[in-house]
């Protein structure tokens, strides 16, 4: 069965202040891919990474990076010098077949 | 816009009634997906469609559950006989349809259905 979970529901952090969300999934299948989205108030989903399972080089966009680890099965969200802009709920999802399947999302506040 | 159009934006019924609601895809997109969003959880998977082919439902979708897709377009989900669970953000996404390859999803603003 797939499942990802999202264990932080809530965090608050300071303009400027880095943060790192946390995602776990879980999968049987050798072949998947693992995404992030974000949720603004507005309530679009809106898509940020995609990583397949035999990549596990990190990224970096601007000052948004992702650690991919399979050893842990973990795919994690960094927000470097956070932003007011940056509050949102933070969803990962694991993609296999036809089907996403999200996690429970992390709402994230900046605070000015 | 070129994005993914959802209408309404909200809907208020009472139980019992039914609703329709509609969902305009990326216009080259040839998939296009219906979710539920209830608070506090990430969307869940309902139906996609192929084109005008309906592929596969979850377990989610009741028999009071409907979802149409003529002529491979526009997409309409309709809810008969509401019951107050019903009651969440109904999420449409499309893509391209590049089975295998972990197809990126866009998805419109949402229909939130409220039902008293």
């Amino acid at each position: 069965a797939q499942k990802v979970t999202q264990a932080q529901t809530e965090i608050s952090v300071v303009e400027k202040e880095d943060v790192t969300l946390d995602c776990v999934y879980e999968t049987r299948d050798t072949t998947y891919y693992l995404f992030w989205y974000k949720q603004p108030p507005s309530g679009e989903l809106v898509f940020l990474i995609r990583r397949n399972s035999f990549d596990e080089q990190n990224e970096i966009s601007g000052r948004y990076s992702w650690n991919f680890q399979k050893s842990t099965s973990s795919f994690n969200f960094t927000i470097t010098a956070s932003q007011v802009v940056d509050s949102a709920v933070y969803f990962c999802a694991l993609s296999y077949g036809n089907q996403f399947y999200f996690g429970t999302g992390t709402s994230l506040t900046v605070i000015p | 816009d070129t994005g993914v159009s959802q209408n309404p934006r909200h809907k208020i019924t009472k139980r019992g009634q039914n609703v329709t609601f509609r969902c305009d895809p990326i216009s080259e997109h040839n998939r296009l997906y219906w979710y539920r969003q209830t608070l506090g959880q990430g969307p869940e998977f309902l139906t996609y469609f192929q084109n005008e082919a309906q592929l596969e439902k979850s377990r989610l979708l009741s028999d009071r559950f409907s979802a149409e897709r003529p002529k491979g377009s526009f997409s309409t989900l309709e809810i008969q006989r509401t019951e107050q669970g019903d009651s969440a953000m109904y999420l449409c996404a499309s893509s391209l349809g590049d089975r295998g390859r972990g197809e990126k999803l866009f998805f419109g603003s949402g229909t939130q259905l409220s039902v008293l």
